[in-house]
């Protein structure tokens, strides 16, 4: 089975800054999928970023980039200028590339941006 | 191009009555998802179909709750009777294979 730990449970950061999730994940599949996806207070699931276990160079999107660290299996959110916008819950999941194509999500972090 | 659509977004109803959500995938996408997220538990996966085809029931809590895909725009879980701890948020998502899950608005529902 997958598991998947963010340790950090809350989070303050100022308008402007940049902030980072942790997230640390645990698998014997050699490839996987790491995804990170926002939920605002409004409910809805909205996909952020993607990171491939073979692929070399760490994803990209936008303001959000991941510190992807396969030896020490971490792949953690960094939010770039952080905007009023990005206060929401950020949750971190894998997909093993096997046969089983559950997505396993961690608890999620609750980020929250001040002016 | 429209995302994955749920229906209804907000269900109240009294405990033994029976309630349907509904899912649309995005159009060509083989794998469908439904989770269920409660403070208590996170989120969680019921089930998931393949090309309409159910894979995996493993997370189904019980027989009470149903699921089926009659083709591939159209999918529904059932709870009957329904009952105060299925209380949740429940979101249906879409995947063309092990691409990422595009997730749905989700249902909201509180039974009474």
């Amino acid at each position: 089975a997958q598991k998947i730990t963010q340790t950090q449970p809350g989070m303050f950061v100022q308008e402007k800054e940049a902030v980072t999730l942790d997230c640390t994940y645990d698998t014997s599949d050699q490839s996987y999928g790491l995804f990170w996806y926002k939920q605002p207070s409004s409910g809805e699931m909205i996909f952020l970023i993607y990171q491939g276990s073979y692929d070399e160079q760490n994803a990209t999107e936008g303001r959000y980039s991941l510190n992807f660290q396969k030896a020490r299996k971490s792949a953690n959110l960094v939010i770039s200028a952080s905007q009023l916008g990005d206060s929401a819950m950020y949750f971190c999941a894998m997909i093993p590339r096997s046969n089983d194509y559950k997505l396993s999500f961690g608890a999620g972090t609750t980020v929250t941006v001040r002016a | 191009d429209a995302g994955v659509i749920q229906s209804p977004r907000h269900e109240v109803t009294e405990m033994g009555q029976e309630v349907t959500l509904r899912c649309k995938p995005i159009s060509g996408h083989d794998y469908l998802f439904w989770y269920r997220q409660t403070m208590m538990r996170g989120l969680e996966l019921l089930i998931y179909f393949n090309n309409n085809v159910p894979i995996d029931d493993s997370g189904m809590p019980e027989d009470r709750f149903s699921a089926k895909m009659p083709n591939a725009s159209f999918s529904t879980l059932k709870i009957q009777p329904s009952e105060p701890r299925d209380s949740a948020v429940y979101f249906c998502a879409s995947s063309l294979g092990v691409d990422t899950q595009y997730f749905g608005p989700g249902t909201r529902l509180t039974v009474l």
